[in-house]
């Protein structure tokens, strides 16, 4: 599977929208854009997923570039309960998941 | 419903010893995949399941680690001889179905201790 690269962290304040960026350069046709979170001393756990057009979930909003070579996670409005590591993972052929380092975000009350 | 679980949640072993970590799929999920995750970094793949044979093998480290998932459902990964680089925690999760789309719903994991 093609690199992800992220900022190491991020920070936001509570109650305000938070972009994490994505950085996907070598990215191929095929290749599906995932986002997982892990809170700290879980399993990581699915946010949204997209291909080409920009998706919506009750989680979160994915923006795509136009040429695919990045991505935004946006959450709308942070609460400290996403406060969490961000994985961008790309996913083609291959079945499994290749994490990265993630951004870490930190939400301030 | 259930979701993925994951036993023992702790597990303190010396080195040398064998270990058995056990995972429960959510019912009826027919991908099963094991991860390890380090201190301070991301899951790394070791294996995947597509029904009881193993689909992909090529993340366990070596031959000291196997998985088997004998009836389709519950797996258990063995680490034979732990060195004290084992030490990590070890995620399992599951999916509907092999796809490349289809998420994956991670288990809490089994923390892995070898003194």
């Amino acid at each position: 599977d093609a690199k992800t690269t992220q900022p190491n962290s991020m920070e936001s304040n509570e109650e305000e929208p938070v972009h994490l960026p994505c950085n996907h350069s070598t990215i191929s046709g095929t290749d599906y854009i995932h986002w997982y979170r892990q809170l700290p001393s879980q399993g990581p756990e699915y946010v949204i997923h997209g291909l080409t057009s920009n998706v919506n979930n009750r989680m979160a909003s994915l923006a795509i570039a136009e040429d695919r070579k990045s991505s935004t996670l946006i959450l709308h409005r942070a609460t400290l309960r996403d406060a969490a590591v961000y994985y961008c993972i790309l996913r083609g052929a291959g079945n499994m998941l290749t994490f990265g380092g993630g951004t870490r975000l930190m939400v301030k009350p | 419903g259930a979701g993925v679980s994951q036993t023992p949640s702790n597990k303190v072993t010396e080195k040398g010893k064998y270990v058995e970590l056990r995972c429960d799929p959510i019912s009826g999920h027919t991908a099963l995949y094991w991860y390890r995750q380090s201190l301070g970094q991301g899951p790394e793949f070791l294996i995947y399941f597509q029904g009881t044979g193993a689909a992909d093998d090529s993340g366990l480290p070596n031959d000291r680690f196997f998985a088997v998932r004998p009836e389709g459902s519950v797996s258990t990964l063995k680490i034979q001889r732990t060195e004290r680089g084992d030490s990590a925690v070890y995620l399992c999760a599951s999916s509907p179905r092999v796809s490349s789309y289809n998420e994956q719903f991670f288990g809490p994991g089994t923390r892995l201790t070898v003194l």
